[in-house]
């Protein structure tokens, strides 16, 4: 079993729909959860990250984090053609150091 | 700040041979990672620094690689002999621990060993 994976996808969907991007990981004393956006031949970006179970909003963005369930999501409302790209889960196991394990990703397309 | 510089963007070589890729982290930043992606086993974490002192080099795949961090400013990563199998794109970032640990990554460097 990888430590964290998701679904490479890719994932279609229309513009201004919402995307769900999904992740699982296997440790369960990860501590924290990242979403990274990788365009192609770019490096990866930081998009949203989440410490604790719940939701949290950043514009168009929202990371869900469930820990009993060992599952990160990341959705995208309103989604936009700019919004196509690689989206990488990144977990970090040890508290205080930034040590990410990343999942292979999910690839996005919008269409217009 | 330009950001992570990495250099060269491209390197082409052929088996053997030994390649350096160079990383000049952000300024301030006291942490520095090597990263190396391919298709199939995506980002993969080779080594990182903390003040320039190797933290942990676990991810390093064998002997033939090797990461050095001589200043704050900068770091190598050298495979010597390089091999068909290494050819991926290799990823420089650096993370300043008191702002959140976000992840700042260069360019990379797109390798390829025929």
């Amino acid at each position: 079993q990888k430590e964290v994976e998701q679904n490479s996808g890719p994932l279609s969907v229309p513009e201004g729909a919402i995307a769900s991007l999904n992740c699982t990981y296997s440790d369960r004393g990860s501590q924290s959860f990242f979403w990274y956006r990788q365009y192609s031949g770019k490096s990866p970006e930081l998009i949203m990250s989440i410490y604790s179970n719940g939701d949290k909003e950043d514009g168009r963005f929202t990371a869900q984090l469930n820990k009993a369930s060992q599952y990160v999501s990341l959705l995208i409302r309103d989604s936009q053609p700019s919004d196509s790209a690689t989206y990488l889960c990144a977990v970090n196991r040890e508290t205080g150091f930034q040590k990410l394990v990343f999942g292979t990703g999910t690839r996005l397309l919008v269409s217009p | 700040d330009a950001g992570v510089i990495q250099s060269p963007r491209h390197e082409v070589t052929e088996m053997g041979q030994e390649v350096t890729l160079r990383c000049k982290p952000i300024s301030g930043h006291d942490y520095l990672f090597w990263y190396r992606q391919t298709m199939m086993r995506g980002l993969e974490l080779l080594i990182y620094f903390n003040n320039n002192v190797p933290i942990d080099d676990s991810g390093m795949p064998e002997d033939r690689f090797s990461a050095k961090m001589p200043n704050a400013s900068f770091s190598t990563l050298k495979i010597q002999p390089s091999e068909p199998r290494d050819s991926a794109v290799y990823f420089c970032a650096s993370s300043l621990s008191s702002e959140g640990w976000q992840l700042f990554f260069g360019s990379g460097t797109q390798l390829s060993v025929l």
